[in-house]
């Protein structure tokens, strides 16, 4: 079955940007949603953006102005940048994929990545 | 887009059934049949349980069961056993943004 799997560095420091790599494995990339949501210490799940296979990008709009979300398809991976980091941008950040044709959820997801904004 | 409301935390006894609420707005929860569920133990990633209000999707517990009623979205779990202590998260489909999507605040099942 599909399989995602962060990837990136664990510590940015403020001012920087947040960059990283989802890969899938056991699967088509194709035909599908792909997304990453974070989570803070102790804290919920925010979602942070969606990618269409072919490109399209859906953005949560407290995050737009900082974030760019990208596919290679032949790689089969896609990634997340965020730029200007701040402390408030700490978290665990997973990717997942998002069903959507006539229905609306996340699975499956990766394992998850922290990542720590800190000089 | 606001998060949607849920309780903090729940707490029951083994074998008993709890109800965590989720309470939306007419843009998310009141407008779709698009909520899920989730549940994530400490330090794993979340897992979904609730998919479209009410389906379960394979190989999740026949314990697990979803309603909703206006704009409020509710997970019931059934016969409560102690590796149901874990966070559980509500999500919906939101049309504040295109594709959009909101989470709950999560709620900490206690199993007593």
């Amino acid at each position: 079955q599909v399989q995602l799997q962060e990837s990136g560095p664990g510590l940015v420091k403020p001012s920087e940007t947040l960059s990283l790599t989802c890969t899938v494995s056991g699967g088509s990339i194709n035909s599908h949603y792909w997304s990453w949501v974070r989570q803070p210490p102790g804290k919920g799940l925010e979602w942070i953006g969606h990618i269409y296979y072919s490109g399209s990008t859906f953005y949560n709009p407290s995050l737009k102005s900082r974030v760019t979300i990208s596919v290679d398809a032949s790689k089969r991976h896609f990634s997340l940048r965020l730029n200007s980091v701040n402390a408030a941008d700490t978290a665990v950040y997973f990717c997942a994929r998002l069903a959507v044709v006539g229905t609306f959820w996340f699975d499956p997801w990766g394992q998850g990545t922290l990542v720590t904004v800190s000089s | 887009q606001s998060a949607l409301t849920q309780p903090a935390s729940v707490s029951g006894s083994p074998g008993q059934s709890i109800t965590i609420s989720c309470t939306g707005t007419s843009s998310d929860i009141g407008g779709y049949n698009f909520v899920s569920w989730y549940q994530q133990h400490p330090d794993t990633a979340p897992k979904l349980i609730i998919y479209d209000v009410t389906n379960r999707p394979s190989g999740a517990s026949n314990r697990f069961s979803g309603s909703k009623s206006g704009n409020t979205a509710s997970l019931t779990i059934s016969g409560l056993q102690t590796e149901d202590e874990a966070d559980y998260y509500c999500s919906s489909f939101t049309s504040s943004t295109t594709l959009g999507v909101v989470f709950g605040g999560g709620t900490k099942l206690s199993v007593l």
